[in-house]
């Protein structure tokens, strides 16, 4: 199988902090990662489409100043929320696909908590 | 645009009970349809992925059917255990990013 990788686990903030969260794909290469954003009892939402090598794309309505996306690497994309605000406490999910593969791999999620 | 319904939203059954989960997607354009299960603070775990090509995909006690043309997907679940017990998300992959239901959240009582 494929697995994807996503660090940390769960973290606390301060309000106004930065928070950097981390997606590895650990045997395959991924060159488009997703970033998803989750509130309570609600579905997965799309951030942002991460594409090696290139700026990522941002969905209607996510500042992408405020989400820094990385994606520096076939194995590594990265999601920073800058200036870190209560309302930005979610349930943040990466995944990626294979070269050629529609089948999504989704890391284990970050909790992020502002306070 | 694409948009994923589940129904029912919350599905409580005793141990030992088959039940089915369903999905309706509105564009039947797809290129595939994938069932995941989510437990409380946790990420996906694939259950299942139905290419547009395929009815149905099986694994375990578990069988997912998909009927492109109507729009439409159910995850059975036959002979329910408490372990069992998760959030049911389904998703379609397009010409977007795979775009998610609310989810089905599943109880089995034991």
């Amino acid at each position: 199988g494929a697995v994807v990788s996503q660090h940390p686990s769960w973290v606390i903030c301060k309000s106004g902090t930065s928070v950097k969260i981390e997606c590895r794909s650990l045997d395959f290469q991924a060159t488009t990662m997703f970033w998803y954003r989750q509130f309570p009892k609600q579905s997965l939402m799309l951030m942002a489409t991460s594409n090696e090598g290139s700026k990522a794309t941002y969905e209607q309505g996510v500042e992408k100043d405020k989400f820094l996306i990385n994606h520096a690497s076939l194995t590594l994309s990265t999601l920073t929320v800058t200036s870190a605000h209560p309302e930005d406490s979610s349930f943040y999910i990466c995944s990626a696909s294979k070269e050629g593969d529609t089948e999504a791999f989704f890391g284990q999620g970050t909790r992020l908590t502002v306070v | 645009k694409q948009e994923v319904t589940q129904i029912p939203a919350a599905l409580s059954v005793p141990e030992g009970e088959n039940l089915v989960l369903n999905c309706s997607f509105t564009d039947s354009a797809i290129y595939n349809l994938q069932w995941f299960r989510q437990d409380p603070g946790k990420g996906l775990t694939s259950l299942l992925l139905i290419q547009s090509s395929q009815r149905e995909q099986t694994s375990g006690r578990l069988n997912a059917s998909l009927d492109k043309s109507s729009g439409r997907s159910t995850l059975y679940i036959a002979a329910s255990q408490p372990g069992d017990s998760a959030t049911y998300l389904c998703a379609v992959s397009g010409n977007t990013p795979l775009v998610f239901g609310k989810g089905t959240r599943l109880s089995v009582i034991a």
